[in-house]
């Protein structure tokens, strides 16, 4: 079965610093993956997506992601964040057929 | 991206009572989902809901305590039926948009006492 797996529960940095937040998946063949970010009160925003083609793909508020099959990995970047970047994130997969399938998400806390 | 709108935003209910979450969607859509999210956990799709026909639920749901109406195809609701406290929740409407990306609702935070 396809599950999702985010090493990190809490990740502190400080402003300004850059950010790597781990995804791990596991699917039988290349899944859909996406990134969420739920800010503190609000739903969920996607921030980034990749299907095939180009393995590093951009989102929007300065985030990428790169894909690597070989690690069955999807981990999300930024080369400095910013304080209103604390929030939680999800890492999600799909198989196509809509279902998304959530990773338990990552807080992120940043200290001045 | 479409606006999703989901009434109410918040609320707090006296156990077994029932709660319908309303979702509105700015442009027709074809897919709705439901998921819910307890607390400090991630998110479990409740129920796929299609216009026109039955909402087709995930293992551990079930329609007698999960209501879900699709009347035409920017709508939606989700009952919450003889809520228990384990009910307290985010409930959040979602929408594929573009083919296999999915955006999501505020949620509605629901608890229960």
């Amino acid at each position: 079965a396809q599950s999702v797996t985010q090493p990190d529960i809490h990740i502190t940095v400080s402003e300004g610093a850059s950010l790597e937040l781990r995804c791990n998946y596991s699917y039988g063949a290349t899944p859909y993956l996406f990134w969420y970010v739920q800010s503190p009160g609000q739903g969920l925003q996607l921030l980034l997506k990749y299907f095939s083609g180009d393995t590093l793909v951009q989102g929007i508020k300065g985030f990428e992601a790169e894909f690597k099959r070989s690690q069955s990995s999807f981990n999300l970047r930024k080369p400095s964040v910013h304080w209103s970047d604390a929030a939680e994130y999800f890492c999600a997969l799909s198989q196509g057929a809509q279902k998304l399938v959530f990773g338990q998400g990552t807080r992120l806390t940043i200290n001045p | 991206s479409a606006v999703i709108s989901q009434k109410p935003s918040r609320d707090i209910c006296q156990r077994g009572t029932s709660l319908t979450i309303q979702c509105q969607v700015d442009s027709q859509v074809t897919m709705m989902f439901w998921y819910r999210q307890q607390p400090g956990q991630s998110l479990t799709l409740i129920a796929t809901a299609n216009q026109g026909s039955e909402a087709t639920y995930e293992s551990g749901f079930v329609i007698d305590k999960f209501p879900i109406s699709r009347p035409n195809l920017t709508f939606s609701t989700l009952t919450v039926s003889n809520m228990s406290p384990e009910d307290s929740s985010i409930y959040l409407c979602s929408v594929e948009e573009a083919p296999n990306t999915i955006y999501f609702g505020e949620g509605s935070w629901l608890t229960v006492v």
